[in-house]
């Protein structure tokens, strides 16, 4: 168990809707990443936060936006669902956010688009 | 941009085989590196990291040296068991923060 919750942990919904996947990091990390886990693309990385602020885009599509909270978790929300949103996506957190920290990764939510 | 290239898979070995993994990697400054293990139907999970030339990260029998002159972060392990059937991941983080991953390389271990 790494520390790192997500929920939900599987997500079945219709092309055009909208989700929010929820993350909450390890106790004391203060830096949260998301990435995105798909058969064509691999693992990409999406978006970073640290204490709140956003520091770090990456592949994230812009319908997709994320947010970090004051009690430090963080949300993904995704909107106008394509099938190829279909994905696993997992969140991680650090301390500190720096290169040479080990992201602790959380379970994964599993989204299925229809 | 930073990446990461791994050994393509899968991989399918005997217990108590030698396994390696080669990994590659491009990256503009200088980065640290790690290897992840996914196990079916969970997240990944540090295995081993190394954030400086010439560095070594061990850990449950498997190993991995930072090599800056080939630019590489091999991963090996003497002699694997059954349980360490798991799909892994090389990866590289820079001045950027982000994980670069590779494509993973799926290694079976039979009995």
């Amino acid at each position: 168990d790494s520390g790192v919750t997500q929920t939900p942990k599987h997500l079945i919904t219709a092309t055009g809707q909208r989700v929010t996947l929820r993350c909450s990091p390890r106790s004391g990390d203060l830096s949260v990443y998301w990435y995105q886990q798909s058969l064509d693309q691999g693992l990409q990385f999406l978006i970073q936060y640290y204490n709140g602020e956003e520091r770090a885009k990456g592949n994230i599509l812009e319908r997709f936006s994320a947010q970090q909270f004051p009690d430090l978790h963080s949300e993904l929300n995704l909107s106008s669902l394509e099938l190829g949103d279909s994905a696993l996506y997992f969140c991680a957190s650090s301390v500190a956010g720096v290169s040479t920290e080990t992201q602790y990764f959380g379970p994964g939510t599993r989204l299925l688009v229809l | 941009g930073d990446s990461v290239t791994q050994m393509e898979g899968p991989v399918t070995l005997s217990e108590e085989a030698f396994l390696t993994i080669n990994c590659t990697y491009t990256a503009t400054g200088y980065p640290s590196l790690f290897w992840y293990v996914q196990y079916p139907g969970e997240g990944l999970q540090l295995l081993l990291k190394a954030t400086k030339a010439d560095d070594k990260g061990s850990n449950k029998g498997f190993e991995a040296t930072y090599r800056k002159e080939t630019t590489s972060f091999h991963l090996e392990k003497g002699s694997v068991q059954v349980s360490d059937s798991a799909v892994y991941f090389c990866a590289l983080s820079d001045d950027d923060y982000k994980l670069s991953f590779g494509a993973g390389t799926t290694v079976t271990v039979r009995a």
